[in-house]
């Protein structure tokens, strides 16, 4: 398996909190990327990163911020947690940009 | 229109069948085709990645693309329980400035 930790690997947090979700790698990729999985929408890319202090984002970024301030972490920050931000976060790692990925094993969050 | 069709599921067949997975698309600017293995609570596993048209094999499992039809399929031959997961597929342009698409998914049931 490909070295991505993702944690914590489940959260329940209130409305209006702030919530971090962190992704380790020890695989030195350059390309890091946050995803969301909810049913009948497949994998959703939320922001990316191209290296430390490089992020871009994706198609569903409102409400979310990252951060890379190292190369192997890559921090997904939830300002105000909502109900429709509950889903099961996946992080992902590449060589290159947008081509084949590994996925860390997904962080189930749920916003009450 | 979504931009990458797959059929959800599920797809139940009798251990050792042929399977079929499929996913048609509508982006002619699609390049690089990958499919993914999901199992219950995990994160996406890279199967197969291939680069425009063509076959590509991987023990029981063949990738096939094709460009003029825009569809691509994986077959997984001799198949067996632990094939049982949900089946991702995914494309992305050449260059790698535009994102990687995801299917929803297709879920198979392997039968014993």
């Amino acid at each position: 398996d490909a070295g991505i930790t993702q944690s914590p690997r489940h959260k329940v947090t209130e409305t209006g909190t702030p919530v971090t979700l962190r992704c380790h790698q020890t695989e030195n990729h350059r390309y890091m990327y946050w995803y969301r999985q909810d049913p009948g929408h497949g994998l959703r890319l939320i922001h990316y990163s191209y290296g430390v202090k490089d992020t871009d984002k994706g198609e569903v970024s409102d409400g979310y911020s990252v951060s890379r301030s190292k190369t192997e972490d890559f921090l997904l920050t939830l300002e105000s947690a909502t109900s429709s931000q509950t889903s099961v976060y996946f992080c992902a790692i590449s060589e290159q940009l947008n081509t084949e990925a590994f996925f860390g094993q997904g962080t189930r969050l749920t916003v009450v | 229109q979504k931009e990458v069709e797959q059929d959800p599921g599920p797809l139940s067949v009798p251990e050792g069948a042929i399977v079929s997975l499929n996913c048609t698309y509508s982006n002619s600017a699609f390049q690089y085709f990958m499919w993914y293995r999901q199992y219950s609570r995990k994160g996406p596993e890279l199967l197969m990645y291939t680069y425009s048209s063509g076959n590509k094999e991987d023990g029981r499992f063949t990738a096939q693309v094709d460009k003029s039809s825009k569809y691509i399929s994986l077959f997984i031959r001799d198949s067996q329980p632990s094939d049982s997961a949900t089946y991702l597929c995914a494309m992305s342009e050449a260059g790698g400035y535009q994102k990687v698409t995801f299917g929803i998914g297709t879920k198979l049931q392997v039968i014993p």
